[in-house]
């Protein structure tokens, strides 16, 4: 149990247009889910963190307007980064966390990332 | 202030040998502690957590962790390292309560035939 699931896993696209990555908690539901940016041989940096229904929370130096987030349901959420430019180019990685319920709130369960170059 | 160190950013063995991963923390509140693997352009894998229960942690793939409040560690161990443990392990805290992740640096294992 506990599998998250992003799509695309990879992303080609032009500078100045907007993707659009989703991220899905296939056999759970996840109240909150992250939304996380690795640059190469690098840690991740966690970029928002968002409630089902409600606000993201951004980190600090994370831009809302440029990376939107929408967490339409307690199984899915996006990123959608805009207007998107070469600099923008990584690998975005989501996790998601068990809703309380379930006793396991803490714990956050990963998906396999995506993939952006931005041309 | 919270923090995660990984004590090395790179380790190597042989195939056959103990893999020791250390990870110190430093936290004001009692934290949940992971260490996540990572390989190659993929997501990150729980191997196994600490919540306050046992401090010893056994997880997956013969790895197991021991969590020491005296000496703020949970180090990674495994007695018998595999060509497939090659990768790179993450030591995560989370802050309990408030959701606050943070992540080691990582460290690389590379794994000698």
């Amino acid at each position: 149990g506990a599998v998250v699931s992003q799509h695309p896993s990879r992303v080609i696209c032009k500078s100045g247009t907007s993707v659009k990555i989703e991220c899905r908690s296939l056999d759970f539901q996840a109240t909150t889910m992250f939304w996380y940016r690795q640059f190469p041989k690098q840690s991740l940096m966690l970029m928002a963190t968002s409630n089902e229904g409600s606000k993201a929370t951004y980190e600090q130096g994370v831009e809302k307007d440029k990376f939107l987030i929408n967490h339409a349901s307690l199984t899915l959420s996006t990123l959608t980064v805009t207007s998107a430019h070469p600099e923008d180019s990584s690998f975005y990685i989501c996790s998601a966390s068990r809703s309380a319920s379930s006793g396991e709130r803490e714990t956050q369960y990963f998906g396999p990332g995506t993939r952006l170059l931005v041309l | 202030a919270q923090s995660v160190t990984q004590l090395d950013s790179h380790v190597s063995v042989s195939e056959g040998t103990p893999v020791l991963l250390r990870c110190n923390y430093s936290s004001s509140y009692s934290p949940s502690l992971f260490w996540y693997v990572q390989h190659p352009n993929k997501g990150l894998q729980l191997l196994l957590k600490y919540t306050s229960a046992a401090t010893l942690v056994k997880g997956i793939n013969g790895f197991e962790a021991e969590f020491k409040k005296s000496e703020t560690s949970f180090h990674l161990t495994k007695p018998s390292a595999h060509m497939s443990d090659a990768a790179e392990y993450f030591c995560v805290v989370i802050l309990t309560g408030g959701f606050k992740t943070i992540f080691g640096a990582g460290t690389r294992l590379f794994v000698k035939a």
